[in-house]
């Protein structure tokens, strides 16, 4: 069981907006402003689209935000397109608790 | 361009040790924090390990304290797992990833190689 809780899938059509939830603790999510997410495609590297809580690493689309609400972070993609199909995780610091700890992933589905 | 490389993969027996090796390029090595982090097959990602940048302090998940050691070689840029007493559920893709902010462990990574295949089957 993941650390952190996530929903295992998400839909939207082309052009709306999805939000995926990350549930933590007051050990993580909660007591730290280090919540990342990341893009996974098949077969392929995670990429980090957001980190610390609502920042984007260069070259990630604006679509893509990150919001935290006590123990819960969020995902939004807004405008979905196509290529945004893939699983998403989330991550959190949580100090000498966990040290880093992972969601489960959300399989994000373009209709 | 950073670029990561992991290497030493290999299918090993339960019980069995093997050494993972990410060779580092295009930032400066020694001034990040770096970590391993598996995939088992079809499952979510793991965080393994962590290392803090020039001092070297490490950590470790639960699940492998006292089994796996990270170590870094500042000077030939090179992050390592030595992995002992594999167990069947060990099996993964490890990647190695690079910290985004620095020196200390944050968990936000921002780099990461492709992955070596560790298989501990009999």
């Amino acid at each position: 069981q993941s650390a952190l809780t996530q929903p295992p899938s998400a839909s939207g059509s082309p052009g709306q907006s999805v939000t995926i939830s990350c549930t933590g603790t007051s050990s993580d999510v909660g007591a730290y402003n280090y919540v990342s997410w990341y893009q996974q495609h098949p077969g392929k590297a995670p990429k980090l689209m957001i980190y610390e809580v609502s920042k984007r690493p260069s070259g990630v689309p604006d679509r893509f935000s990150g919001s935290k609400s006590g123990n819960t972070a969020s995902l939004t993609v807004s405008g979905l397109q196509a290529e945004d199909e893939a699983d998403y995780y989330c991550s959190s610091y949580a100090g000498s608790n966990d040290w880093v700890v992972f969601g489960g992933g959300t399989k994000l589905t373009v209709l | 361009e950073v670029q990561l490389l992991e290497s030493g993969g290999d299918l090993v027996q339960p019980g069995g040790s093997l050494k993972l090796s990410c060779a580092a390029s295009g930032f400066s090595f020694s001034t990040y924090a770096m970590s391993w982090v598996r995939q088992a097959p079809g499952k979510g990602l793991e965080w393994v390990s962590g290392i803090s940048g020039s001092v070297g302090s490490t950590y470790y998940a639960d699940s492998v304290k006292g089994r796996f050691t990270i170590s870094r070689d500042n000077s030939h840029n090179t992050l390592y797992l030595l992995m002992n007493s594999l167990r069947a559920d060990d099996t993964a893709l490890y990647y190695c990833a690079k910290d985004l902010r620095g020196s200390s462990l944050r968990g936000s990574f921002d780099s990461w190689g492709q992955g070596t295949l560790v298989t501990v089957s009999s």
